[in-house]
């Protein structure tokens, strides 16, 4: 089956510092989205981005489809940013299954 | 903002109860999902459908079933719970069509002693 990777598994950052969460994905997906889940299990949808560039505030995503990787951005990082970040995948090839990656843990400190 | 409730967020029961987690969405949307994650682990599909009658399993084997007899509410039913059952169970919904997103409920958190 499909294969996402995140990186880093693990991060702390200093509030008001910058970021970025990569995903890599083992084969074509028509479908890719960025989570936010929060310490109390709630999973906030972020992104959809199959492909391109989109941009939410201090929030920015770029997905390159044909590289089969997709790029998170945080800027000027908030003490409620911290919990998990989750990318999530469909594979093209016609199966509706959604593949999550482990997640990028996220700890935002004052 | 997508409209998916889950009920209830909190349980906290004994083992061999029979148990029902309730999902239900405003959105008319076909496809329905319920997700498993264990604490800090990812998210695995263990039941989605396509719509009204349709039900399939997901990748991860679970002892729970679920039923679509209207296209709002999916619920999740474990007949005799047990320990290792103690989990987080995430709903989810989207639009027919295979690049749509999906949203999700703020899940059940589900303790059996």
């Amino acid at each position: 089956g499909i294969q996402v990777e995140q990186s880093p598994p693990d991060l702390i950052l200093q509030e008001g510092a910058n970021s970025t969460l990569r995903c890599n994905f083992s084969d074509s997906v028509n479908n890719l989205q960025w989570f936010h889940q929060n310490p109390w299990g709630q999973l906030i949808n972020l992104f959809y981005i199959p492909s391109g560039t989109k941009q939410n505030g201090r929030l920015s995503a770029t997905t390159v489809a044909t590289e089969r990787y997709s790029l998170l951005y945080i800027s000027s990082s908030q003490t409620t940013d911290s919990g998990v970040y989750f990318c999530a995948v469909r594979y093209s090839g016609g199966y509706q299954k959604v593949t999550f990656g482990i997640g990028t843990k996220l700890q935002v400190i004052p | 903002e997508a409209d998916i409730y889950q009920t209830p967020r909190y349980l906290v029961i004994g083992t061999g109860k029979k148990i029902t987690l309730e999902c239900s969405q405003t959105m008319g949307h076909d496809k329905m999902y319920w997700y498993q994650q264990d604490p800090g682990m990812e998210l695995h599909l263990i039941h989605y459908s396509y719509g009204v009658n349709s039900t399939e399993k997901g990748d991860l084997s679970s002892e729970s079933t679920v039923s679509r007899i209207r296209t709002e509410h999916f619920p999740l039913t474990l007949e005799s719970a047990r320990p290792s059952h103690t989990s987080q169970y995430l709903c989810a919904s989207s639009e027919g069509g295979s690049n749509q997103p999906q949203h999700f409920g703020d899940g059940t958190r589900l303790s059996i002693l």
